[in-house]
C-alpha cells in the first residue's frame, strides 16, 4: 500500500522559515518523481514545485521561486520543502504527491500539512 | 500568465451524464499539455482520476472518461452515481509549469 505522510506544519510568523517533509513507502521511491501542491482553506489546487526521480529536474511555480527548496532524500524515500520568507498567501494544506516525470501523471495523494502564516 | 477555467458548478441527476470542461486562455488545450483530471470530496486530499488526456489510473471507475472537445479538455461522467458528487480540477502542463484549474463543484440531485 502506498503511504504518503507529511509532516512539519504549524503557525509560523510572516518572514519566517519552516520544512515540510514527507514520508513515502509503499512503492519504489527511486522510480517516482514526487510533487508539492498546495490549497488554501476553502480555495482550490495551486502546483507549488516537481522533482523528478534524481533531483535533476526541478520546477517551482512563480509565486514560489525563490523562496521555496524542493529536495528528496533516496535513502530516507522522503521529499522535503524548505519554505522561506514565508508570506501570508502561503497559508494553505501543503500535499505531496507522487509524479511520473516520463508520463506527465499525478498519482498518490498525502493527506497534507497545514502551514499558517500569522502575526 | 496561463488561466485555465471550469465551469464553476454543475448539477446532474443520478444516472444521468455530465461533461466538465478546462479552457485555457492562451488557446487550445492539447494533448501535449498532458491534462490531469482530479477528484476531491470535502475533507479528503485530493485523488487523481485521469492523466494525458484520457488515460486512466487502475482505480478510476469506468463511468469517468478524459478528452478533448473543441479545443479544450473534458472529463466526461456517465451514469453518474451520487458519491461522484465532488470538486473536480483539472491540471495542465504549460512551459515547464503546472497550472490548475479553478475547480468545479459537481452536485448529484
Amino acid at each position: 500500500e502506498v503511504q504518503l505522510v507529511e509532516s512539519g506544519g504549524t503557525v509560523v510568523r510572516p518572514g519566517g522559515s519552516l520544512r515540510l517533509s514527507c514520508v513515502t513507502s509503499g512503492f519504489n521511491f527511486d522510480e517516482y518523481g514526487m510533487s508539492w501542491v498546495r490549497q488554501a482553506p476553502g480555495k482550490g489546487l495551486e502546483w507549488v514545485s516537481s522533482i523528478n526521480w534524481n533531483g535533476h529536474s526541478i520546477g517551482y511555480a512563480d509565486s514560489v521561486k525563490g523562496r521555496f527548496t524542493i529536495s528528496r532524500d533516496k535513502a530516507k524515500t522522503s521529499l522535503y520543502l524548505q519554505m522561506n520568507h514565508l508570506r501570508d498567501e502561503d497559508t494553505a494544506f501543503y500535499f505531496c504527491v507522487t509524479y511520473d516525470f516520463w508520463k506527465y501523471a499525478f498519482f498518490y495523494w498525502g493527506q497534507g500539512t497545514l502551514v499558517t502564516v500569522s502575526s | 500568465q496561463t488561466v485555465l477555467t471550469q465551469e464553476p458548478s454543475l448539477t446532474v441527476s443520478p444516472g444521468g451524464t455530465v461533461t466538465l470542461t478546462c479552457t485555457s486562455n492562451t488557446g487550445a488545450v492539447t494533448d501535449i499539455d498532458y491534462p490531469n483530471w482530479f477528484q476531491q470530496k470535502p475533507g479528503q486530499p485530493p485523488r487523481s482520476l485521469i492523466h494525458s488526456t484520457s488515460v486512466k489510473h487502475s482505480w478510476t471507475p469506468a463511468r469517468f472518461s478524459g478528452s478533448l472537445l473543441g479545443g479544450k479538455a473534458a472529463l466526461t461522467l456517465s451514469g453518474v452515481q451520487p458519491e461522484d458528487e465532488a470538486d473536480y480540477y483539472c491540471l495542465v502542463y504549460y512551459g515547464g509549469a503546472w497550472v490548475f484549474g479553478g475547480g468545479t463543484k459537481l452536485t448529484v440531485l
